[in-house]
Parts: C-alpha cells; sequence; structure tokens
C-alpha cells in the first residue's frame, strides 16, 4: 500500500512550456485534490475531484487542467507555464471526512 | 467557508506539553476539525479528527468546546522531531472539497 504517489519531485520548465504532473493513489478513495504551497504559506487549493469523470475547480485554478478518467489517477496539467507557477504541488486523497497528502512535487518555471 | 485564526508561532522545550488553539467562529454543523503537521519539503500528515468533546490518539488530544467555535490542539510531552507547523482546518470534504481552507498553520519550535 504506497498511499498517494507524485512524480516527477523536482521539475524545471521555461515560460511557455506545458507539462503533466502525476498524482496516484491506491486506497480506493472517491475524492482527490491538488494544492499549491507557495514559500512560507499555506495550500491553497487547484482543482479537486469527488469521483471519476467529476471535477470542480478550487480557490486558484487558472493555468491549470485536471481531469479524473480512473479512480486511481488525477494528473495536474500546465498547459503554458508561467514563472508565477513556480511552487510545491500536493496531491491529496480523501475519505469524507479526511485528507492524505503525497509528498510534492517542486516546480520551478523560469 | 470556515476561515480559522492561529498563532503565528510558538516555543516550546522538549518535554513540555504544547497547546495550540484554532479559532473558527463560522463553522458549520457538519463540519468537521482536522489538524494536520507539517515538515519542510514534506506533505502535510493528519494526526487527529474531532467533531466535539475530546479527541485522544497515540499521538495527540483535541479538545472542542460546547460551541464549536474554537479547539485545541494538545502535545503531550514534545520532542525535537515534534519542530514543524501545524495546520487547523475547519470543513466536511463530502459536502464540497472547496470549504477545506488551509490557514498559515502555526509554527512550533521545540528547543531542547
Amino acid at each position: 500500500n504506497a498511499g498517494v504517489t507524485q512524480t516527477p519531485k523536482f521539475q524545471v520548465l521555461k515560460t511557455g512550456q506545458s507539462m503533466t504532473l502525476q498524482c496516484a493513489q491506491d486506497m480506493n478513495h472517491e475524492y482527490m485534490s491538488w494544492y499549491r504551497q507557495d514559500p512560507g504559506m499555506g495550500l491553497r487549493l487547484i482543482h479537486y475531484s469527488v469521483g471519476a469523470g467529476i471535477t470542480d475547480q478550487g480557490e486558484v485554478p487558472n493555468g491549470y487542467n485536471v481531469s479524473r478518467s480512473t479512480t486511481e489517477d488525477f494528473p495536474l496539467r500546465l498547459l503554458s507555464a508561467a514563472p508565477s507557477q513556480t511552487s510545491v504541488y500536493f496531491c491529496a486523497s480523501s475519505t469524507e471526512e479526511t485528507q492524505y497528502f503525497g509528498p510534492g512535487t517542486r516546480l520551478l518555471v523560469l | 467557508l470556515a476561515k480559522t485564526t492561529q498563532p503565528i508561532s510558538m516555543d516550546s522545550y522538549e518535554g513540555q506539553e504544547v497547546n495550540i488553539t484554532c479559532s473558527h467562529n463560522n463553522i458549520a454543523t457538519n463540519d468537521y476539525i482536522t489538524w494536520y503537521q507539517q515538515f519542510p519539503s514534506q506533505g502535510p500528515r493528519f494526526i487527529i479528527q474531532g467533531y466535539k468533546t475530546k479527541v485522544t490518539n497515540e499521538v495527540a488530544s483535541l479538545f472542542i468546546p460546547a460551541d464549536r467555535k474554537s479547539s485545541t490542539l494538545s502535545l503531550p510531552r514534545v520532542s525535537l522531531s515534534d519542530t514543524a507547523v501545524y495546520y487547523c482546518l475547519v470543513g466536511y470534504l463530502k459536502a464540497a472539497g472547496n470549504k477545506l481552507t488551509f490557514g498559515g498553520g502555526t509554527r512550533v519550535l521545540v528547543k531542547p
């Protein structure tokens, strides 16, 4: 039981490039979420999903897309990276009450 | 949204008890109170969750008064490894994921 896994651990992008941050969970949770955390700050919700095929926007969705084709996977896509998207990204998998977080992906956009 | 207010930082010494209070005046009837611990460069780790009164597990206790407008996380006999940021969250995921809001957290520094 690996819990929540995220890849890559670290990524450097140039402005305008696209990429996908991967997130997978093996706990059969219906709920999954993506957060970003800027230095010295708390986590802010980007997008979330309450089940396969169902996604919705969180607090800071602009510049990010998500999809949920399976219960296990919830990828986050940056279509055209900007320096303002430099951050640490955390994926979470949840029961109805409790979230469990992955180890994070550190993204640097130059 | 249930906004939370926590102290920005707290210092303590090894072996002492640390109590962190979180205010959440507009908590909703269905909302749970959850505390997370986060070390640098790691994802938040679930510590404890409660709805009312007192909850205790192997690492912490959570005290919630009858009006539920605040809660207190108690860490007994802290060690250096308890130095971290602690977040209080109020909400109920099933209702809507975006009802969960992370505040700035409380930076706890445990000194030898």
